[in-house]
């Protein structure tokens, strides 16, 4: 079955540091892949849509110039919290869409932490 | 805009009895996608069934079926024969037209509690 990957699976940072989370489709490619929030026995937000060559698509209320998306190759995107603050604690979640079935498959997620 | 309602918290059923998590939906689309995922404590999002806005039959997985009501805009999910494995949270999500990216949107959550 199709895998994506995601690492860290956990990190803690120190407030205004910045940290990177990468999210692979390791057996197929993926022209699109989305990054998703989610607090504790909250629900998945979607953050941004990341389009493999082009610029994210981030939804309402979701600071592009804070999380910074890149998706340079068909099977990699990343996703930087830039400054990050205590607030920015969260699971983050990627899915990558597979380029030729449109299946989307979910990561195992990134628990962040930011001391 | 599209929206994903489900109004139940948190659930508790017996083992071996089944379970109906409920899933309403909002969209003006004409084709839609309705799924169901799991989320255990581990946090990873494990797919669960798949109904198409056209397709005629309610799916069925395993013990996992889905009971489709267009009319009423209704996606519940119900699990027969439950096991203390499927304690967990239950998404029900939608994905938008693809012209407008396919986006998954996810409801609130459904915390189903499995007693022995």
């Amino acid at each position: 079955g199709a895998v994506v990957s995601q690492h860290p699976s956990w990190v803690i940072c120190k407030s205004g540091t910045s940290v990177k989370i990468e999210c692979r489709s390791l057996d197929f490619q993926a022209t699109t892949m989305f990054w998703y929030r989610q607090f504790p026995k909250q629900s998945l937000m979607l953050m941004a849509t990341s389009n493999e060559g082009s610029k994210a698509t981030y939804e309402q209320g979701v600071e592009k110039d804070k999380f910074l998306i890149n998706h340079a190759s068909l099977t990699l995107s990343t996703l930087t919290v830039t400054s990050a603050h205590p607030e920015d604690s969260s699971f983050y979640i990627c899915s990558a869409r597979d380029s030729l079935s449109y299946e989307q498959y979910f990561g195992p997620g990134t628990r962040l932490t930011v001391t | 805009a599209q929206k994903i309602t489900q109004t139940q918290p948190g659930m508790f059923v017996q083992e071996k009895e089944a379970v109906t998590l409920d899933c309403t939906y909002d969209t003006s689309d004409q084709s839609y996608g309705l799924f169901w995922y799991k989320q255990p404590s581990s946090g990873e999002m494990i797919f669960l069934i798949y109904q198409g806005s056209y397709d005629e039959q309610n799916a069925t997985e395993g013990r996992y079926s889905l009971n489709f009501q267009k009319a009423r805009k209704s996606a519940n999910l119900v699990i027969s024969a439950s096991q203390l494995g499927d304690s967990a949270m239950y998404f029900c999500a939608m994905r938008g037209p693809w012209g407008q990216g396919g986006k998954l949107i996810f409801g609130q959550g459904t915390e189903l509690s499995v007693k022995p």
